[in-house]
């Protein structure tokens, strides 16, 4: 199974909004509601940021919103700060026990 | 507080076996399903497989049905992850990740082991 397609790279200024997509089928992403959004730091491990879409865990900034559409989900994060700046992956839940991640997203606060 | 343990890093010749510990301590070990998902070095993250922490079913993914096993101690609220016929492709961070309720997502990870596969 193919992975989830995302942007490799995006920027944004301290402040700004930026919005990462995470393009799927309608096997996985349009199929389900369970995509979540991990930020990764480097050398750490990823860290839960959204997940069944648009729920936020308890201690996420509430700057950090996802949604979908179609076959395509989106994780927006408005406000922009330094600490952003990491990998982002989202995943989604797919047909026949199968578990997609993307390709991965850098986030360059500039 | 949910924490997440793994074992050290490993160092490893290609035809060998690695075997990962992941230990649990902050909620109920047999409560939930813990995957294990790996990252080569710049790739994606991958998922490798699970298992239910209650009754030790397990799912592999395709790619690794073939070479890995995991396993669980519940006694050591532990969950393993081995890995066989190991290949430089392999190098690779190994994490474990506790699963939310059946939804493939995940609320806390263990910190990443490093195996390196090299003669």
């Amino acid at each position: 199974q193919s992975a989830l397609t995302q942007p490799r790279s995006v920027s944004g200024s301290p402040g700004q909004s930026v919005t990462i997509s995470c393009t799927g089928t309608s096997s996985d992403v349009g199929a389900y509601n369970y995509v979540s959004w991990y930020q990764q730091h480097p050398g750490k491990a990823p860290k839960l940021m959204i997940y069944d879409v648009i729920k936020r865990p308890s201690g996420v900034p509430d700057r950090f919103s996802g949604s979908k559409s179609g076959n395509t989900a989106s994780l927006t994060i408005s406000g922009l700060q330094a600490e952003d700046e990491a990998d982002y992956y989202c995943s989604s839940y797919a047909d026949n026990y199968v578990l997609i991640f993307g390709g991965g997203t850098t986030l360059t606060v500039l | 507080q949910v924490q997440l343990v793994q074992s050290g890093a490993e160092v490893k010749k290609p035809g060998a076996s690695v075997k990962i510990s992941c230990e649990a301590s902050g909620y109920t070990f047999t409560s939930y399903i813990m995957y294990w998902v790996r990252q080569a070095p710049g790739q994606r993250l991958e998922w490798m497989g699970w298992i239910n922490a209650a009754n030790g079913d397990t799912h592999y993914s395709q790619k690794f049905q073939d070479r890995v096993t995991l396993t669980r101690d519940t006694s050591a609220n532990a969950a393993y992850m081995e890995l066989s016929s190991l290949r430089s492709e392999d190098t690779a961070v190994y994490y474990c990740a506790r699963e939310i309720g059946g939804s493939r997502q995940f609320d806390y990870w263990g910190q990443g082991t490093l195996v390196t596969v090299s003669s």
